[in-house]
């Protein structure tokens, strides 16, 4: 297992375009993560699953946001009508319920940039 | 709601001891966590603490918590060039959401 896995890298859309991206968490892991990060600034939570099961969002994610993770293993977060202000890095960690001391692990990011 | 604070920059010499601070406000909190990012890449855990414990070593990474003041340091001993980075404290509440801070970038001079 080579920890957790985000694609693509890096992403370029126009105005108003949709994009998807995708996470794939470490295998045993069993809690998923979306966050943003904009410059400057540190991750700021968007939505978390417990196996295939969204338990919670943040009053960022707006609308136009939505994840899934279907079967209880990968993750997409779909940004509909994409805004300027939806450029931002957003980076996906994965982590086991009850072992907290071993932390998150985090993917590489997807840096969306919107033109 | 949960808050995290960090001081945005720390300028050391190569050789001197870092000491990177966090504040955060959740009586709750459980976990507390260091991570190191790097340039275009994601977050990295250093270390972390329990909430009953006021003190962890890890080599050259000590990190101290003071419970009752809610307040977090990380100690770089010996720190070189490559500890350049931005650090995160970041802290895990009830709600077992981690909270980050803004980053403190540190920067180590040769």
């Amino acid at each position: 297992d080579t920890g957790v896995s985000q694609n693509p890298r890096h992403k370029i859309t126009k105005r108003g375009q949709n994009v998807t991206f995708r996470c794939d968490p470490i295998s045993e892991h069993n809690r998923l993560y979306w966050y943003r990060q904009t410059l400057g600034q540190g991750p700021e939570f968007l939505t978390y699953f417990q196996n295939e099961a969204q338990l919670e969002k943040s009053r960022l994610l707006s609308d136009r946001f939505s994840a899934e993770r279907p079967k209880g293993s990968f993750s997409t977060l779909e940004i509909q009508r994409t805004e300027q202000g939806d450029s931002a890095m957003y980076l996906c960690a994965s982590s086991y319920a009850r072992t907290f001391g071993y932390g998150y692990t985090f993917g590489s990011g997807t840096r969306l940039t919107v033109v | 709601g949960e808050d995290v604070e960090q001081s945005l920059f720390l300028s050391v010499r190569e050789g001197d001891s870092s000491v990177i601070n966090c504040t955060y406000t959740d009586s709750s909190s459980t976990y507390l966590y260091w991570y190191k990012q790097e340039p275009g890449a994601g977050l990295q855990l250093l270390t972390y603490i329990f909430s009953n414990m006021d003190m962890k070593q890890d080599q050259r990474l000590t990190v101290l918590l003071n419970k009752k003041d809610k307040h977090l340091s990380l100690r770089i001993a010996d720190t070189q060039t490559g500890d350049s980075a931005i650090y995160f404290c970041a802290e895990l509440g009830g709600s077992y959401i981690p909270t980050f801070g803004r980053g403190t970038s540190l920067i180590v001079h040769p």
